[in-house]
Order: structure tokens, then C-alpha cells, then sequence
């Protein structure tokens, strides 16, 4: 069963700061994996999607990379900003378009 | 254009009691999803549909039903409601071929 975790499970950093999220799954048979920002009482919004063949994918000031081997994918953010502050989650996805999320990570950014 | 749209934001429900959540879109979006979001558990997929009239279990299907008798419709129903089902519901829709899953706000249900 495909597991996705995580870590860390919150993190706060001050204002300008470079930071990375990591996330990791246990099956390597993906199609794809796929980068969410959820800000609070809101739905998911798509950041950034890396296919199975593909390393990494960058978007702005994000820059996400896929391990598929080893089951890793991390999301850098450069720069942080107040506005980054939100909840990102990571999501693996398999057959037909059935996506398995990750926990999320809390992001506060202070200004 | 509104996107995905969630009929109501939030509501409060006693055990045993029924009710049905609406999804919908305007996007003409073949697929559409049902997922509940609970504390450290991340989003997990209830019930999908691949187009009109078709509907299929995702991972956690208990104690919920669902129908997509129109396009742009797709409704969550609780029978008797539990309070193992307070959660917080998601909808979600793509076109097919597409993995841009577009989602709604999401409904805050507590089930007491």
C-alpha cells in the first residue's frame, strides 16, 4: 500500500530564508507526483507537477525535484516570503487519475 | 466562470442523521472526486466518477453514497451519520487526460 509521509510536519523560518519540504513515498511505481499549497479554510491549489521520467520542475521561486528510486521529492522555496505562509501538501499519483496525499507541512513565514 | 463550488460550507449534524453535500463545476470536467481531509492524516479519496452516471469506491467508501446523474453535479451522501465522519469534505474536478485537479473550499462537517 502506498504510504506518503511528510516531514517536517510544521516549520517556521524568518523572512528570506530558503527552506525545503521533503516528502517521500514508498511505492515507486508512480505516473507522477504533484505540489499543493492549502491555505487555511481553503481548498488545494496545484503548485507544481513532476512526471515519473521527469528530475525536477520549477515555477517562480519553487523548484521541486523527484527521486522516484528513492522515493523522495523535496519542494524549494527561495526567498520566503510572509505570503508563503500556508499548508503544503505532496501527493503521489497512480493508476487513472487516484491521488494518495501526504500529511502536509506547515509553513509560517515571519516577517 | 466559478470553478468548483460546495453546497454548504459548514454544518452540524446529530448521529443517525442524513444529508447530502453538492459539488459543482462549470468547467465541463469529465472526472470528478469526493475527498475527506482529517488531522494528520492528509486528504483521503472517498468516491470518484469518470463521467455521468458512473461511480466508483476510493479508498475509505463506508458509510457514504454518491450519485452524478448530471454532468456538472456530483453529491455526497451520508445515510446515518456517524461522528467518526466529522471531517472536513473536498470535491475535486479535471478534465480527462488531465492531471490538473481543480478543488472546491471544502465543507466543515461535525457529526455530534
Amino acid at each position: 500500500k502506498q504510504e506518503v509521509t511528510q516531514i517536517p510536519a510544521a516549520l517556521s523560518v524568518p523572512e528570506g530564508e530558503n527552506l525545503v519540504l521533503n516528502c517521500s513515498f514508498t511505492d515507486s511505481a508512480i505516473y507522477n507526483l504533484q505540489w499543493f499549497r492549502q491555505d487555511p479554510g481553503k481548498g488545494l491549489t496545484s503548485l507544481l507537477l513532476i512526471q515519473s521520467s521527469q528530475r525536477e520542475q520549477t515555477s517562480g521561486r519553487l523548484n521541486a525535484s523527484l527521486d522516484k528510486s528513492s522515493g523522495r521529492s523535496t519542494l524549494y522555496i527561495a526567498a520566503s516570503q510572509p505570503g508563503d505562509s500556508a499548508t503544503y501538501l505532496c501527493a503521489v499519483r497512480r493508476a487513472t487519475n487516484k491521488l494518495i496525499f501526504g500529511t502536509g507541512t506547515l509553513l509560517a513565514v515571519q516577517p | 466562470n466559478a470553478g468548483v463550488t460546495q453546497t454548504p460550507k459548514f454544518r452540524v449534524l446529530k448521529t443517525g442523521q442524513s444529508m447530502t453535500l453538492l459539488c459543482a463545476q462549470d468547467m465541463n470536467h469529465e472526472y470528478m472526486y469526493w475527498y475527506r481531509q482529517d488531522p494528520g492524516m492528509g486528504l483521503r479519496l472517498i468516491h470518484y466518477s469518470v463521467g455521468e452516471g458512473t461511480t466508483a469506491k476510493g479508498e475509505v467508501p463506508d458509510g457514504y453514497n454518491v450519485s452524478r446523474l448530471k454532468k456538472q453535479n456530483f453529491l455526497l451522501g451520508l445515510e446515518s451519520a456517524a461522528p467518526s465522519q466529522t471531517s472536513v469534505y473536498f470535491c475535486a474536478s479535471n478534465l480527462a487526460g488531465s492531471y490538473e485537479q481543480y478543488f472546491g473550499p471544502g465543507t466543515r462537517l461535525t457529526v455530534t
